[in-house]
């Protein structure tokens, strides 16, 4: 199994800042790779797969970058719209799926 | 649009069938995965099945206690959980993949359903 972490597991951010986020497979998972975006009470928002393109009606200021076992979301000019808990995912070891535990990201 | 159903409070022991209903796309022609989150947890994947159901595939955790499969004719894809523990007690998502294909990332959730393992 894939072991995916994310760091840090919260982050605080003032509005209008920049957020940067970080995921670390265990193995390579090339660019089968994706992050989420998830509200309480809400089922998970697909952000970016193929490690950095934009899923359908994801606004430009998310962006994903890295390949292989390293990958970074990253937020600019964060609205409060954008504070929540995000996911990672790999998809390459496919069957098996996994997730990273989750970064929180709250209003500094 | 997907659309779960089926979850409650069921005893240690006990069974329940999830059902995701969908619609706005071309069920038959899509892998169908579920996907489940614990309270105050992060996200699990459970268990896959191709379009036409004939490939099925589960995480260690629910391999012969839990059953995927599908109902093209009816656009639903379901879940049998049985044998249920408390660990079991979590928020159950059905979820597409981008393309419909099983190795995919996920862009169409459901609502989730819950489901309590308690006696």
């Amino acid at each position: 199994e894939i072991v995916m972490t994310q760091s840090p597991a919260t982050l605080s951010v003032s509005p209008g800042e920049r957020a940067t986020l970080s995921c670390r497979a265990s193995q390579s998972v090339s660019s089968n790779f994706a992050w989420y975006q998830q509200k309480p009470g809400q089922a998970p928002r697909l952000l970016i797969y193929g490690a950095s393109t934009r899923a359908t009606g994801i606004p430009a200021r998310f962006s994903g970058s890295g390949s292989g076992t390293e990958f970074t979301l990253t937020i600019s000019r964060l609205q409060s719209e954008d504070f929540a808990v995000y996911y990672c995912q790999q998809y390459n070891n496919w069957p098996l799926i996994t997730f990273g535990q989750g970064t929180r990201l709250e209003i500094k | 649009q997907l659309l779960e159903s089926g979850g409650g409070l069921v005893q240690p022991g006990g069974s329940l069938r999830l059902s995701c209903a969908a619609s706005g796309f071309t069920f038959s022609s899509s892998a169908m995965s579920w996907v489940r989150q614990a309270p105050g947890k992060g996200l699990e994947w459970l268990s896959s099945i191709s379009d036409g159901g004939y490939s099925t595939y589960y995480t260690d955790s629910v391999k012969g206690r839990f059953t995927i499969s599908r109902d093209n004719s009816k656009n639903t894809l379901y879940l049998r959980v049985d044998s249920l523990r408390a660990e079991d007690t979590a928020v159950y998502y059905c979820a597409k993949g981008i393309v419909g294909a099983l190795n995919d990332a996920f862009d169409t959730w459901g609502q989730g359903t819950m489901v309590i393992v308690s006696a």
